[in-house]
């Protein structure tokens, strides 16, 4: 399973955007990247997923080089409620490989 | 929006004792994962099913647990024998048939061992 590498944490102020890195120097050719959220006592929520370039929906966009071995998740205009810990993840249809995540805190 | 939910929230359980935890996941899913968190940790996986067997599972997947798809709707995880150490948060998790699509989790059932 490809591993992936992102920040421990990072502050944000409200109303502000967020952009989260994330490194997957060895992501295979049928891999996706995959963003999740999780709140305290929660399950991890499902955010974005995509292959290659952009991807956006409702809640964020997803920024993929064309070499595939790095993303960046969006968050636009974050809210305190956007305090939570973010999870890239490479998956193929297989299990997925959580690592710790990136704690992102929303300050008023 | 459909969502996968899990029973019960909350089980307190004494060691040595079975459980069993529920979910119902999103009704055209038709792969079906269970996950633990331990406090403080990563969320880990267990075991995927499909087609009514097991497809893949961890390490951690030992002899005390089972899974089950005891009728069209319910997927469940029995731990046989319970340790001090199974206490966590069990998620379950489905997905789509389609390849590529993402997994959804419930809130999962929060497992004390006393």
């Amino acid at each position: 399973l490809a591993k992936t590498t992102q920040p421990i944490s990072m502050d944000s102020y409200e109303g502000q955007e967020v952009n989260i890195t994330c490194s997957h120097n060895n992501i295979a050719t049928n891999d996706y990247i995959t963003w999740y959220q999780q709140f305290p006592s929660q399950g991890p929520r499902f955010i974005i997923q995509g292959y290659k370039t952009k991807v956006t929906n409702e809640v964020a966009s997803l920024f993929i080089p064309a070499d595939r071995k790095s993303s960046t998740l969006s968050l636009p205009r974050v809210s305190l409620s956007d305090t939570a810990v973010y999870y890239c993840l490479v998956y193929g249809n297989n299990r997925l490989a959580f690592g710790k995540g990136n704690q992102v805190v929303v300050i008023p | 929006e459909p969502e996968v939910t899990q029973t019960p929230s909350h089980q307190v359980t004494q060691m040595g004792q079975e459980v069993i935890l529920r979910c119902v996941p999103i009704s055209n899913h038709l792969y079906f994962y269970w996950y633990r968190q331990i406090l403080g940790q990563k969320v880990e996986f267990l075991v995927s099913f499909y087609n009514n067997e097991i497809s893949e599972k961890s390490e951690i997947f030992d002899d005390q647990f089972s899974v089950e798809r005891p009728d069209g709707s319910n997927f469940t995880l029995k731990i046989r024998s319970t340790k001090l150490e199974d206490s966590a948060m069990y998620f379950c998790a489905s997905r789509d048939r389609r390849s590529n699509q993402p997994q959804h989790f419930g809130d999962g059932t929060r497992l004390s061992i006393l």
